[in-house]
This record gives C-alpha cells, sequence and structure tokens, in this order.
C-alpha cells in the first residue's frame, strides 16, 4: 500500500464550480500536511499547509481527518487558472516529505 | 540566489554513462533534498542533506546513485551506468530550519533537471 494516495483524476469541471480532492495516508503518526500544486512541466509549489482544525485561503480550504486518515482540499468558484496537477504531501515520520501520485484538474471554459 | 537553481535543464545521454546533476539552494537553507518525478507520478524522495551530511538517503535506488553537498551549499547528485530506467525529472528542493505555524518544514523547489537515457 502507498504511503499517500490520491484518486489520479483527472477532474474536468467548468469555471465556477466548486471540486473537492480527498487523499488517504497509512502512516498514523504522521506529523505536518500539505497540499502542493504542480502545472504541466513546471515544479511543484506549496499551496497550503493543512492544519489539524483546517484552515482557509481565499477559495481554497483544506480539511484534516486524523481518525479517518485523510486530508481533504475544496476549490470554490472554480479558475481555468486553477488547471493544475494537485499533490497531496504528508510528513510520515521520515524526515524528507511524502508526496502522493497528484490529482488532474481541469477546468473548462 | 533567490530561487532554487538546477542544471543543467535537460540531459540527454545514453545507456551506460556517467552523469551529474547540479543544484543550488537558496542562500541560508540548511535542509537540500532530492526527489525523482517520472511521468504521471509524485516527486519520489531519493535523499536528504542537513548542512554538509547526508541526513537520510534511504530512498536511493541503488548503489548507482550517490549525492554530496560538501560545503553545505550546492549539491551534485551522481548517476553512474545510466539506464533507461533512470529516465525522470530529477528535482531538487531546499528549506529553512524555520517553519510554518504547523511547525513544520515547507520546501521550495527548483524547476528540476530533465534526464533522458537513449
Amino acid at each position: 500500500r502507498k504511503e499517500v494516495e490520491q484518486d489520479p483524476g483527472p477532474f474536468n469541471v467548468p469555471e465556477g464550480a466548486t471540486v473537492a480532492f480527498n487523499c488517504t495516508y497509512s502512516n498514523s503518526a504522521s506529523q505536518s500536511f500539505f497540499w502542493y500544486r504542480q502545472d504541466c512541466r513546471k515544479e511543484p509549489k506549496l499551496l497550503m499547509s493543512v492544519y489539524s482544525s483546517g484552515n482557509e485561503d481565499g477559495r481554497f480550504t483544506a480539511q484534516l481527518n486524523r481518525a479517518s486518515q485523510y486530508i481533504s482540499l475544496l476549490i470554490r468558484d472554480s479558475k481555468l487558472s486553477d488547471s493544475a496537477t494537485y499533490l497531496c504531501v504528508v510528513n510520515t515520520g521520515r524526515r524528507a516529505l511524502t508526496f502522493g501520485s497528484g490529482t488532474r484538474l481541469q477546468v473548462q471554459p | 540566489g533567490a530561487g532554487v537553481s538546477q542544471t543543467p535543464s535537460n540531459k540527454v545521454t545514453e545507456k551506460g554513462k556517467y552523469v551529474e546533476l547540479r543544484c543550488d539552494p537558496i542562500s541560508g537553507h540548511t535542509a537540500l533534498y532530492w526527489y525523482r518525478q517520472s511521468l504521471g507520478q509524485g516527486p519520489e524522495f531519493l535523499i536528504y542533506f542537513q548542512g554538509t551530511g547526508a541526513a537520510d538517503d534511504s530512498g536511493l535506488p541503488n548503489d548507482r546513485f550517490f549525492a554530496v553537498r560538501p560545503e553545505g551549499s550546492v549539491s551534485t547528485l551522481k548517476i553512474q551506468r545510466t539506464e533507461r530506467g533512470d529516465s525522470a525529472v530529477y528535482l531538487c528542493a531546499s528549506s529553512s530550519k524555520g517553519r510554518d505555524n504547523s511547525g513544520a518544514n515547507v520546501l521550495t523547489f527548483g524547476a528540476g533537471s530533465r534526464l533522458t537515457v537513449l
């Protein structure tokens, strides 16, 4: 079983839609959680950290459910510029972060 | 520098050749990471440096792969006797000892070195 699992998608949504991605992790001792965004043929960039209490950054909301070991990302009012791959990232107890395979989002006009 | 710099951006080599990939991290960042990303996959951890020493090299796939960071800044990833399966984008990231509000380190990636082994 992979340490971090994501639905690869693609999620095809119209502009203005709300879309949610989930990610599950296997190590219950994991301490920190992130969502990174990766545009085609570009490097990953931090989108947001995920806090236990949940957190919001503009149109983006991240939630953590430790009991079920999953993390979610909600994007409201999708823009064309949101089209990208969203990587779920977990500190599984190793010194380096573990990345999921990513969920591809395509926002259509 | 302002960001993480990686060279070369593209490298095409023949099977069996030796390759070096260079990473220049953000000035002052003590932690440096190498990841490898294949098409359709997320970055896969290779090795992590804290200062000059390799704090965790458990991700290196075999002894053909080696990395150094002699002065605690620039790092070089070295691949001997390259194989076609080594073809991937090799990503370098760095982070400072500072942490975000959650207490976690945040990685800043370079643009990557795309390696193609023919």
